[in-house]
């Protein structure tokens, strides 16, 4: 089946300092991809849209300044987290939509501990 | 009320019974997806449906669009199956591809 990979699987940064995360889509390609955030027993929520080649949609109250997205390829976006705080420490999971068969892929996920 | 409800939210059986996780949702959709989350985190797509039914391996998943329902089945359950089960429905309005997830049924196979 299709694959999504993310990279890093885990990271630690201190306080202050910017993150990026890489989701790509290894056997298709992604005109959409998705990316989420997920807390402690708590449901995945959704961050933000990424098309291709066009800005990203920010759900309500994401702050785009702070989550940067980037969608350069039809098989790579990036987010950053820029100057995190620890209650940015999250796990943050990317989805990628085939344009052809439109089902979505989920990536492994990242987690993120800031100190 | 929750758009998407999963039930049961736990479950603990025997290795070997047969498993079912219940979704229902109150909103038209285009497709529903099962998801299965182990406790590391990843996240694997185990069926998208639109309609009627869908089986791999052990797993069968079902869907009735007129009662706004599907269900999740595990046959000869084994403990690798633990895991979190995780129903998303998107939206049916053109355009609308987000996923609306439940709060997920956490499953323990227990040997």
């Amino acid at each position: 089946g299709a694959v999504v990979s993310q990279h890093p699987s885990r990271v630690i940064c201190k306080s202050g300092t910017s993150v990026k995360i890489e989701c790509r889509s290894l056997d298709f390609q992604a005109t959409t991809m998705f990316w989420y955030r997920q807390f402690p027993k708590q449901s995945l929520m959704l961050m933000a849209t990424s098309n291709e080649g066009s800005k990203a949609t920010y759900e309500q109250g994401v702050e785009k300044d702070k989550f940067l997205i980037n969608h350069a390829s039809l098989t790579l976006s990036t987010l950053t987290v820029t100057s995190a705080h620890p209650e940015d420490s999250s796990f943050y999971i990317c989805s990628a939509r085939s344009y052809i068969s439109y089902e979505q892929y989920f990536g492994p996920g990242t987690r993120l501990t800031v100190t | 009320k929750n758009e998407v409800e999963q039930s049961p939210q736990n479950l603990t059986a025997q290795e070997g019974e047969f498993i079912t996780i219940n979704c229902s949702y109150s909103v038209g959709i285009s497709a529903l997806h099962w998801l299965q989350q182990h406790p590391g985190g990843g996240i694997v797509s185990l069926f998208m449906l639109s309609s009627g039914k869908k089986k791999h391996g052990r797993l069968i998943a079902t869907i009735n669009i007129q009662e706004k329902h599907s269900s999740l089945h595990i046959t000869a359950s084994h403990p690798r199956d633990s895991a979190v089960y995780i129903c998303a429905v998107r939206g049916s309005n053109f355009g609308n591809e987000k996923l609306t997830f439940g709060t997920g049924t956490r499953l323990t196979i227990i040997p």
